[in-house]
């Protein structure tokens, strides 16, 4: 069973473009969604996280909607640079799994 | 910024032997996961740990698979008899308790089984 569904798989966008990754999960007793970042070679690492209590969250050039109703929530990379090029993974939790689910992951490739 | 260390960055082993991964979580958290990742696939739950015992696991964490914190910073997985599909990036984890979920996570340990 794939609880947290994760689109697209690969993604290419130019230098200053917008960089959308979805996610979709199952499980309505999720409480948290964190998005990691992972470059070749390297552990995940987090770049942004929301709780369902709020609609959006902002940091920088990263934002996360968040639609409960739907159970969906995307990334967003606003001005996307080369330096962003990486594997985007999203991920759900709750309190009672203590585990993180993730999902399939989200090469991105930011031409210059 | 405190890390997540994992020791060896890669290891190669023959099928049937027994591997031991190392992982030093973060001092002051108190949560330790293992993760695995198949080359170009999901990360994947193994097993979680608390207060000196296994909290929850997966279905892949089977009778193979066992951890252990033998002193007050090592973290390890150990493999009693790896198959080739045991070939994957081993993540090690770590969070503080409490409402902050922020899991980070070492470079991970390559096991390439032969």
């Amino acid at each position: 069973q794939q609880q947290v569904k994760q689109s697209p798989q690969s993604l290419i966008v130019q230098k200053g473009g917008i960089s959308i990754i979805n996610c979709a999960y199952e499980n309505t007793a999720f409480d948290y969604f964190p998005w990691y970042q992972q470059f070749p070679g390297k552990g995940p690492a987090l770049l942004i996280a929301i709780r369902p209590d709020v609609s959006e969250k902002k940091e920088g050039r990263f934002t996360i909607s968040f639609n409960k109703s739907a159970k969906q929530f995307s990334l967003h990379i606003m001005d996307s640079q080369p330096g962003d090029s990486a594997t985007y993974f999203c991920a759900a939790s709750n309190r009672g799994a203590n585990n993180l689910f993730f999902g399939t992951g989200t090469r991105l490739t930011v031409i210059p | 910024e405190p890390e997540v260390t994992q020791t060896p960055s890669h290891q190669v082993t023959q099928m049937g032997q027994e591997v031991i991964l190392r992982c030093v979580p973060i001092s002051n958290h108190l949560y330790f996961y293992w993760y695995r990742q198949i080359l170009g696939q999901k990360v994947e739950f193994l097993v979680s740990f608390y207060n000196n015992e296994i909290s929850e696991k997966s279905e892949i964490f089977d009778d193979q698979f066992s951890v252990e914190r033998p002193d007050g910073s090592n973290f390890t997985l150990k493999i009693r008899s790896t198959k080739l599909e045991d070939s994957a990036m081993y993540f090690c984890a770590s969070r503080q308790s409490g409402l902050d979920y922020g899991y980070t996570f070492g470079s991970g340990t390559r096991l390439t089984v032969v």
